[in-house]
């Protein structure tokens, strides 16, 4: 069974561009949550899709960051315009239930 | 909402002994407490979990304990080995909010 996917593995963009990260989660598995790592921290919850809906996404930053799972496959995470403090990484996980399984992530360099 | 800390932040051993990570949590809701080991360019891989119910849970030479008056629970090592290094977090869901809140992070070096 393939795990959770995540592209691209890096990405470094300048201030002010766009950059749209993309997860597969494991399939058949109708929840997937988006995650941030910023240097040194605590992973930090942005939100969370049961299938195609927006369960929770009280964890996103600001309307820079644009969530969508259109049809409740893969997920995007959108974020416009960059800035510096959106540098770190971005995990997204899938479950069934409580049993959270997490890609490998894509670090975002905001220069 | 839920605040979990995590001690320490690195832990160095020596290969075949033990090591323990700490963290605690605020909401006492909480209910499911899993942890993580993340290896260089990887992604973090769940390693063991435990629920409210249970004190404790082994698995080989991984444990947890789990304290739910005191509000905190730890990870056991025994007999670490160089592929134990690597980066682990607690974690801490309330029942049915599905998000998890995570502590910081310990770097753990065993050294051969």
């Amino acid at each position: 069974e393939a795990g959770v996917t995540q592209f691209p593995s890096h990405s470094v963009i300048e201030k002010g561009q766009t950059v749209t990260l993309r997860c597969d989660p494991i399939s058949g598995h109708d929840n997937l949550y988006w995650y941030r790592r910023v240097m040194g921290k605590e992973i930090k919850f942005l939100l969370h899709f049961v299938k195609e809906s927006k369960q929770d996404e009280s964890g996103m930053p600001n309307n820079r960051f644009l969530a969508e799972r259109t049809g409740g496959t893969y997920s995007t995470l959108k974020v416009q315009p960059a800035e510096l403090e959106d540098s770190g990484v971005y995990f997204c996980a899938s479950s069934k239930l409580d049993t959270q399984y997490f890609g490998p992530g894509t670090r975002l360099t905001v220069l | 909402g839920e605040n979990v800390e995590q001690h320490p932040s690195t832990l160095s051993v020596q290969e075949g002994d033990s090591a323990v990570i700490k963290c605690t949590y605020s909401d006492s809701a909480s209910n499911y407490f899993p942890w993580y080991k993340q290896e260089l360019g990887k992604g973090p891989q769940l390693i063991i979990d435990i629920r409210s119910n249970v004190g404790e849970k082994k698995d080989q030479r991984i444990a947890v304990t789990l304290n739910k008056t005191a509000k905190h629970f730890s990870l056991h090592i025994t007999e670490t080995q160089p592929e134990d290094s690597a980066v682990y977090f607690c974690a801490a869901e309330a029942y049915n909010f599905n998000k998890f809140y995570f502590g910081s992070g310990t770097k753990l070096n065993v050294k051969p």
